[in-house]
């Protein structure tokens, strides 16, 4: 399967821990894109990298909430002291540069804090 | 901001009936409007973008800047349609960042 890959695709957690995501790209796209999609909502943009720069931050993504691309290939989304509120689908998804390029999405990460 | 808005959580039709899925948006820019379509345990996918001026799957979405809309339309539901649709926007040259509607899930009856 060359699409992108996100794990674990559950997660359970009790409120206070702390959680990481990973996402795995389509080989060579250079953008990657979190989004996080809450119950009967439309998924919300989170960031984005372009590479392993960090270019765009939502007021979504609070302090709690740190993403990283080391080497602009795979990325991890980190949520420290995990709150109820955090209970959600997190999206991947990965494209190619070109602005006018498609987003291709990963199958989510559900997590469910406690 | 930019907002996107569709204003039925649930559209239900028969096979055979025509359908249009509503989508309005607020963008003081030049957008550009998306149909994101997810099928029962798939991932979200693209099924057409307004610069494309194409139709997939029989869905053609025009995009209309006096009355800000982008439906989808289709003349002939398929029960094969039944998923939830997603109206996006992204700002043209600003990352690529796409901005969702709430979603309508649509179910063609037999």
């Amino acid at each position: 399967d060359t699409g992108v890959s996100q794990n674990p695709r559950h997660k359970i957690t009790k409120r206070g821990q702390n959680v990481t995501f990973r996402c795995d790209p389509i080989s060579e796209h250079n953008r990657l894109y979190w989004y996080r999609q809450t119950l009967g909502q439309g998924p919300e943009f989170l960031t984005y990298f372009q590479n392993e720069a960090q270019l765009e931050k939502s007021r979504l993504l609070s302090d709690r909430f740190s993403a990283e691309r080391p080497k602009g290939s795979f990325s991890t989304l980190e949520i420290q002291r995990t709150e109820q509120g955090d209970s959600a689908m997190y999206l991947c998804a990965s494209s190619l540069r070109l602005d006018k390029d498609t987003q291709y999405f990963g199958p989510g990460t559900r997590l469910t804090v406690l | 901001a930019q907002r996107v808005t569709q204003p039925e959580k649930l559209l239900s039709v028969f096979k055979g009936a025509p359908v249009e899925l509503k989508c309005n948006y607020s963008y003081s820019g030049s957008p550009e409007l998306f149909w994101y379509v997810q099928y029962s345990r798939q991932r979200l996918q693209l099924l057409l973008r307004h610069i494309s001026r194409e139709s997939i799957k029989g869905f053609t979405a025009d995009l209309n800047k006096g009355e800000t809309s982008f439906h989808l339309k289709k003349p002939f539901a398929q029960e094969e349609d039944s998923a939830m649709y997603y109206c996006a926007l992204t700002r043209l040259y600003a990352g690529n960042m796409l901005t969702f509607g709430g979603g309508t899930r649509l179910m063609v009856k037999p």
